[in-house]
């Protein structure tokens, strides 16, 4: 009974091409994010969905495109990938803007 | 300065011994205080969570917050082989989360 679950949990890719990874949460939470957790392990938020709406864009480059189908999942799909963006990406959700959050396992993304 | 500070560490301590873990920021704002940890190759998991000054227990973690301060800590009391991973304080503010960059912690048996 996984809470919040990411798919792929590994990705290895070419620079330059595009990808994507998907979210799914069964909390019946409202609100859903994407973290990215770089190699020093800082763990920065770069989007904020509530109830299919965007309500936080941090400045991430617009390659990077989230879509919510509905309130249960948040994919982000990635355009020409750069070795920078090799990272661990976490999706997590919350039932609320102002609560705690529950982190997916994450999405290993390596670009060479 | 950052917004919220947290010491990377690592932090060796002896298997039983009293770990103290602490963060400080900088903005008044922030009115929901966290601690997550993470263990190697997998996502945080929220472990304590509160929204006032003063102390919170759960078991061996007791989570401590001084907003005249700026500080929180995390107190983690007969430290344990297990305990040894990532500890990431947290606050809210603006419906946004802001992370430390996560203390690393190493329980010696």
């Amino acid at each position: 009974d996984t809470a919040v679950s990411q798919t792929p949990k590994y990705l290895v890719t070419q620079m330059g091409n595009d990808k994507s990874i998907k979210c799914e949460q069964n909390l019946g939470h409202d609100t859903m994010y994407w973290y990215k957790q770089d190699s020093k392990k800082f763990l920065k938020i770069m989007f904020s969905y509530n109830n299919k709406e965007l309500i936080i864009n941090e400045t991430v480059p617009n390659r990077f495109s989230p879509k919510s189908p509905d309130k249960a999942h948040l994919n982000l799909h990635i355009n020409s990938l750069e070795l920078g963006d090799s990272a661990v990406y976490f999706c997590a959700s919350s039932p609320g803007t102002e609560n705690e959050q529950f982190f997916g396992p994450g999405t290993r993304l390596t670009v060479l | 300065q950052k917004e919220v500070e947290q010491d990377p560490g690592p932090l060796s301590v002896p298997e039983g011994a009293i770990v103290s873990l602490n963060c400080t920021y900088s903005n008044s704002a922030f009115q929901y205080f966290m601690w997550y940890r993470q263990y190697s190759r997998k996502g945080p998991e929220l472990l304590m969570y509160t929204y006032s000054s003063g102390n919170k227990e759960d078991g061996r973690f007791t989570a401590q917050v001084d907003k005249s301060s700026k500080y929180i800590s995390l107190f983690i009391r007969d430290s344990q082989p297990s305990d040894s991973a990532t500890y990431l304080c947290a606050m809210n503010r603006d419906d946004k989360i802001i992370f430390g960059k996560g203390t690393r912690l190493h329980i010696l048996p």
